[in-house]
């Protein structure tokens, strides 16, 4: 398994301004998911992060509105940009390693845009 | 049609009981199935993932899986309220790492 933190933890913001969330984790893993947990739904991939290329967007995620960046083996940001209300949701990182590519999550981040 | 189907529950078990939680999945290119854990407020935790036809013990959580019938079911055994969560399915399909998660199932062990 792999140890994943995330921040901020929470945070509420103003519609249109930007949040960068950050995801660490304490071993070098080649990939890296983004995604999105609306309330009382499932989980939907935002986007997939390998180091040293551009992230592959999922249908209905664009690189504007979500830019990612995964600068070394570790670590990824996501930035919610122009936020909107609409963009209230928990989002988590994770992290796809040993036999299986099982993944593990973050704790994730909770954004609620007023 | 969506690519990985859970009822949405909730299923409620009396305590000891065996909980049994299904999944389908629409997608014969999907080889692997994970079984994930979330309590409310809290991020997904991976049970057990299973890709072969079968089942796969470990502890008190069994998975099968039925590639023929496209069934993925998770039993939990001497059921805890501890196990009180929402289940969720998730689908790999080969050589790719995305998962597709299924809407979750929420169970409740009644003591």
């Amino acid at each position: 398994s792999a140890v994943i933190s995330q921040k901020p933890s929470r945070d509420i913001c103003q519609r249109g301004t930007s949040l960068t969330i950050q995801c660490q984790v304490d071993s070098q893993v080649t990939m890296m998911f983004w995604y999105r947990q609306q309330p009382g739904q499932s989980l939907t991939l935002i986007a997939t992060a390998n180091q040293g290329s551009e992230a592959t967007y999922e249908s209905g995620f664009v690189i504007d509105k979500f830019p990612i960046s995964r600068p070394n083996l570790t670590f990824s940001t996501l930035t919610v940009s122009n936020m909107s209300p609409e963009d209230s949701s928990i989002y988590l990182c994770s992290v796809a390693t040993g036999q299986g590519y099982e993944q593990y999550f973050g704790p994730g981040t909770r954004l609620t845009v007023t | 049609q969506k690519e990985v189907e859970q009822n949405s529950g909730p299923l409620s078990v009396p305590e000891g009981a065996i909980a049994s939680l299904n999944c389908t999945y629409s997608d014969r290119g999907s080889q692997s199935f994970f079984w994930y854990r979330q309590y409310s407020g809290k991020s997904p935790e991976l049970i057990m993932f299973i890709y072969s036809n079968g089942d796969k013990e470990d502890g008190r959580f069994t998975a099968q899986l039925n590639k023929a019938s496209q069934y993925v079911s998770l039993l939990i055994r001497d059921s805890q309220p501890s196990d009180s969560a929402t289940y969720l399915c998730a689908a790999q399909k080969f050589g790719n790492e995305k998962l597709t998660f299924g809407t979750g199932t929420r169970l409740t062990i009644i003591p």
